[in-house]
């Protein structure tokens, strides 16, 4: 069955980075996107944008541009998401999904289980 | 980018009850509309993709309409375990934008 884990809770001080890591189990991972979505507490879903597993294209939202970077490592099926100069407004559960394409239809149709990351001083 | 809007807020009605969550694209988006319930402590699930497909597995009491600007979610006979916050989602322009959400209560 498909599964992406990701890793565990993180706390960093303002300006840190913080590199979060999803593992996709149960398809072919090259076959699909993965894309990063976060949520402040108590806030609604804020998408940031997304990856090719096949050719690491990359789309980020503007306001995240050169403070995000999104990889892949095809070799263990992971994919990973950096954030540079974080801020306390950073702090937020992120989720990676996976982005499935056909015919033009986008979905994030699997999700992992997300992953706390406290920015505090 | 294209904006999404959610009505109501926030909802509170009785088991068996019909809901219905209401979703407006600032411009047309088509079809290209996802639906997303999010159990509270929990990472969301796609329920409805192109607007009106449901994804397998689902139960069949949720369904959507709509194209173009205005999109439904409607849960026909409301049950205990859809107590969840519930997401929009166009999926037309990559800026793959959502809805503030639509928190769904028991009353």
């Amino acid at each position: 069955q498909v599964q992406l884990v990701q890793s565990g809770a993180e706390v960093k001080k303002p300006g840190a980075s913080v590199k979060v890591s999803c593992k996709a189990s149960g398809y072919s991972f090259i076959s699909y996107g993965i894309t990063w979505v976060r949520q402040a507490p108590g806030q609604g879903l804020e998408w940031m944008g997304w990856i090719s597993a096949y050719n690491n294209n990359t789309n980020y939202v503007q306001k995240f541009q050169g403070r995000v970077t999104m990889t892949t490592d095809t070799s263990t099926s992971t994919a990973y998401m950096e954030l540079r100069s974080l801020r306390s407004d950073d702090t937020a559960v992120y989720y990676c999904a996976r982005v499935s394409l056909l015919m033009g239809i986008v979905e994030f149709d699997y999700w992992g289980q997300g992953t706390l990351v406290t920015v505090s001083s | 980018d294209i904006q999404m809007t959610q009505s109501p807020s926030s909802l509170s009605a009785s088991v068996g009850d019909r809901v219905t969550i209401t979703c407006r694209a600032s411009q047309s988006i088509s079809s290209y509309l996802n639906w997303y319930q999010q159990k509270p402590g929990k990472a969301p699930k796609l329920l409805i993709y192109a607007a009106s497909s449901l994804k397998s597995g689902v139960p069949s009491r949720f369904s959507g309409s709509g194209s173009g600007t205005d999109f439904s979610l409607t849960i026909s006979s409301l049950q205990p375990e859809d107590v969840a916050t519930y997401y929009c989602q166009q999926s037309y322009s990559s800026g793959f934008t959502f809805g503030q959400g639509t928190k769904l209560e028991i009353k």
